[in-house]
């Protein structure tokens, strides 16, 4: 266990569907990333938080939106979703100034049909 | 904006010979430098990483890697390849600032073979 929790660990869903993935970060890190990770993409950052507030973008879609809450975890909200959607997709955390490099979690496959 | 490079898509090797990983990276700032491992249907595993200081850095598992500056590389080794180092394998870079962006690779499939 690597402290990151995500949910649901699998995800299928029809095209056109909003699906939200959950990521509860390692306890004391204060940034969330999301990764979208496919066959044909590779690893692909998406969005990143700190402390509740966005501080860097990636190749998210205009269709995908983001969030981190108070108690630091962090949505991920995919909507008029694709086939080509389907994927991993990963949260990972750090700390500000702390041990460098990054918490993942377990990830979330999302299966579009 | 800083970039990764690894070489090779998939390294087949025997068990118990050695592995080389090849990365390389651009940035015109100073980096930190990171290797991961991603087991099936896992997340990915911090393996090592150079901060600073000495250039050869230890990790996991019995592998290692050499920070190079002048070629700007940073290959992962390991002299003994076991079967469970099957595994897809990522380098990564982040620059010095506060909040730590990390750029991957598109990941090496190091494949042992019996």
């Amino acid at each position: 266990d690597s402290g990151v929790t995500q949910t649901p660990k699998h995800l299928i869903t029809a095209t056109g569907q909003r699906v939200t993935l959950r990521c509860s970060p390692r306890s004391g890190d204060l940034s969330v990333y999301w990764y979208q990770q496919s066959l044909d993409q590779g690893l692909q950052f998406l969005i990143q938080y700190y402390n509740g507030e966005e501080r860097a973008k990636g190749n998210i879609l205009e269709r995908f939106s983001a969030q981190q809450f108070p108690d630091l975890h962090s949505e991920l909200n995919l909507s008029s979703l694709e086939l080509g959607d389907s994927a991993l997709y990963f949260c990972a955390s750090n700390s500000f100034r702390g041990s460098y490099g990054y918490t993942f979690g377990s990830g979330t496959r999302l299966t579009v049909v | 904006a800083q970039s990764v490079t690894q070489l090779d898509s998939q390294v087949p090797v025997f068990e118990e010979a050695p592995v080389e990983l090849r990365c390389n990276y651009s940035s015109s700032v100073s980096v930190y430098l990171f290797w991961y491992v991603q087991y099936p249907n896992q997340g990915l595993q911090l393996l090592l990483k150079y901060l600073s200081g000495s250039t050869l850095v230890k990790g996991i598992n019995g592998f290692e890697a050499e920070f190079n500056k002048s070629q700007t590389s940073f290959h992962l080794r390991k002299p003994s390849v076991h079967i469970s180092d099957t595994a897809e394998y990522f380098c990564a870079v982040s620059d010095h600032g506060g909040y730590q962006k990390v750029t991957f690779g598109t990941g090496t499939k190091l494949q042992v073979i019996p």
